[in-house]
């Protein structure tokens, strides 16, 4: 079974502070996906990456960074942590590699962060 | 932007009856997959459907699109306590990534 894991369940952070979630998974997939839930709208996707070292902006980039050093870890980083970035963060893997067309994507249990 | 909206955004029924779920979309897709998400947890994939395809079953689901209309159902028949959740759609333009809808929360009555 595939598996990919958060770092933390839950997370309080203060305004200002640099925040650093991390994703594992561990089935050797090429996509990485991180995004945000909130209440009636639905996830939306913050930064995804197709490749190590490579990441590509999704809907809502702004105020997110991520890295990917290794394939199977990819880090949402805030830099600046803000109260508008209270949400549950929830990162995903799929196959992904070229000539792939089918995406299923497989996610981790969120992180529920707390901005005060 | 959101690609995929669902409806209706909450839903309640009675255990054993089917649960009706539906997803509009945009523009034009390769597949349109569906998820589960269980309270305060991640989503888990249920079944995806090829823009080729009209039907799809899996178990006590039962998925349509219509590509014409840029539409998908879920059916979810006999219906149990444990399929309270909510039901996303997700639509694959082949850009490997998808995009979510807002969901549809089910509340199966025991």
């Amino acid at each position: 079974d595939v598996k990919v894991t958060q770092s933390s369940r839950y997370l309080v952070k203060r305004t200002g502070e640099k925040v650093f979630l991390e994703c594992v998974q561990d089935m050797d997939h090429e996509n990485m996906f991180w995004y945000r839930q909130d209440p009636g709208l639905g996830l939306r996707l913050i930064y995804f990456s197709y490749d190590v070292k490579m990441k590509e902006k999704g809907d809502i980039p702004e105020g997110y960074s991520v890295s990917r050093e290794k394939k199977e870890r990819f880090s949402l980083i805030l830099e600046s942590a803000s109260t508008n970035q209270t949400s549950m963060y929830l990162c995903a893997s799929s196959l992904g590699g070229r000539g792939s067309s089918y995406n299923e994507q497989f996610f981790g249990p969120g992180t529920r962060l707390t901005v005060l | 932007s959101q690609q995929g909206e669902e409806d209706p955004q909450a839903l309640s029924i009675q255990e054993g009856e089917n649960a009706t779920m539906n997803c509009s979309y945009k523009t034009s897709i390769n597949n349109l997959q569906w998820y589960r998400q269980n309270s305060g947890r991640g989503l888990v994939h249920l079944i995806l459907i090829r823009s080729n395809e009209r039907e799809k079953h899996s178990g006590r689901l039962r998925v349509t699109l219509d590509t014409s209309k840029k539409s998908s159902s879920l059916l979810i028949t006999a219906s149990r306590a444990a399929d309270t959740a909510s039901y996303f759609c997700a639509t694959d333009a082949g850009y490997q990534k998808v995009t979510f809808g807002t969901g549809t929360k089910l509340q199966v009555i025991p």
